[in-house]
Formats: C-alpha cells, sequence, structure tokens
C-alpha cells in the first residue's frame, strides 16, 4: 500500500465552475502524476510533478492546472470546467524514480454537466 | 509516432484455460515496460516490470514476457479472482499506456 488517498471520490458539476481535485502521500515521495482514464484511451497523464513546486505538463494539460506546495499534497484544477472533462481521474507515485513502475490511488470520478 | 496496442480487447475465459495477453509497441528508445492489473472502480495495480528482450519475471498464475517488438502476459490455469483489466505502459522519455485488455475467467 503506497498510502495515496484522493478526495473527493465522486464529484457532480456544473460547466463553467472551478474543481480542484487533492492527492494525498503519507510517504515523502518526489514524483507525483495525474491521469485521467477514458473508454477507448489508455491513461493519459495531465501533468506531473518532480518536487515542491517543480511541475510540468503532460499530453492533455489544456484546461488543467497544478500545484505542489508540500512534498505530500499534489492538486489538480480544473479553472472552468467542461463537459470533455468529464473521466475518471488517478494520481499516482512513483517509488523509484521518473517514469518507473507507478503506485496509484483510487481515483475520483467526475462529472461535469 | 510512439503507440501501445493490445490485443485482444476483452478475453472470456474458462477457469484453468490458460492464454496470452498482447502487448506491441512501437516506440524509440524503450526503457522498460510495465504490467498493471486494474479491478473496476479501482487504480490500476502494479505487476511487473520488464527491461530488456529475453526477460521473463512471474508471480503467481502470470508470466510477463518481452520481445523486442512485444510482451505477453501469460495466464496459466486462471481463476475467476485473475478477472480484471490488465494494462500495459512502456517507457520512453514519458509514459504511454494501452487501452487494455478485459479478461473474465468462468468457474
Amino acid at each position: 500500500d503506497a498510502g495515496i488517498t484522493q478526495s473527493p471520490r465522486h464529484k457532480v458539476t456544473e460547466t463553467g465552475t472551478p474543481v480542484t481535485l487533492r492527492c494525498h502521500q503519507t510517504e515523502n515521495h518526489r514524483y507525483m502524476y495525474w491521469y485521467r482514464q477514458d473508454p477507448g484511451h489508455g491513461l493519459r497523464l495531465i501533468h506531473y510533478s518532480y518536487g515542491v513546486k517543480d511541475t510540468d505538463k503532460g499530453e492533455v494539460s489544456d484546461g488543467y492546472s497544478v500545484s505542489r506546495s508540500k512534498t505530500e499534497d499534489f492538486l489538480l484544477t480544473l479553472e472552468s470546467a467542461t463537459s470533455s472533462q468529464t473521466s475518471v481521474y488517478f494520481c499516482a507515485i512513483s517509488l523509484s524514480g521518473e517514469y518507473n513502475e507507478q503506485f496509484f490511488g483510487p481515483g475520483t470520478r467526475l462529472t461535469v454537466l | 509516432e510512439d503507440q501501445v496496442t493490445q490485443s485482444p480487447e476483452a478475453l472470456r475465459l474458462q477457469e484453468g484455460e490458460s492464454s496470452s495477453l498482447n502487448c506491441s509497441y512501437t516506440v524509440s528508445g524503450l526503457r522498460g515496460l510495465f504490467w498493471y492489473r486494474q479491478d473496476p472502480g479501482k487504480g490500476p495495480e502494479f505487476l511487473f516490470t520488464l527491461y530488456s528482450a529475453g526477460e521473463e519475471k512471474e508471480k503467481e498464475r502470470l508470466k510477463a514476457t518481452l520481445t523486442k517488438k512485444e510482451s505477453f502476459l501469460h495466464i496459466t490455469a486462471p481463476k475467476p479472482e485473475d478477472s480484471a483489466t490488465y494494462l500495459c505502459a512502456v517507457r520512453t522519455y514519458k509514459y504511454i499506456f494501452g487501452t487494455g485488455t478485459r479478461l473474465k475467467v468462468l468457474a
């Protein structure tokens, strides 16, 4: 158990509202990732972090921002949610270095109406 | 363009009926291939890492192998509890996931 929690686990929101998802780890792992998972697509990387205040974009970063002010917390924000952002969002950590085996949280199911 | 393809998309097996799942890839500079298991409503669970052609890893009824173009996940005498979606991912300068194989093992 890599000690990863995500909150909320489920959320329904309306188009145009801001949404923040939280990922929390209980150990001080450096690398953290946000993915989205949609039918017909593999997991797709949104943003990742390689340390406090060090973040970078993934392949589907448009419409998303992230922040990491503490090692244990990685926040994903949808500034103005759209229906295309309806998805399941997973946070992951890497224990042994960037892009090595990853350990995932339980996911957040987000619905944008 | 780097690409990862998994086949079949879905597979139904009888308990005890061995089979293999395929993960083929076209990437430049493979730096690792990973297998994950995902149960409905949960995050992926790490299974194996393979780094070079010819490498094999085993865990219970699962065995992963790697060639220069593809990886196989062999499932020997599966049980209903092996039912899940199996994902592969490759690492180049980034991480690329396949879309998975949904496995259903019938008792």
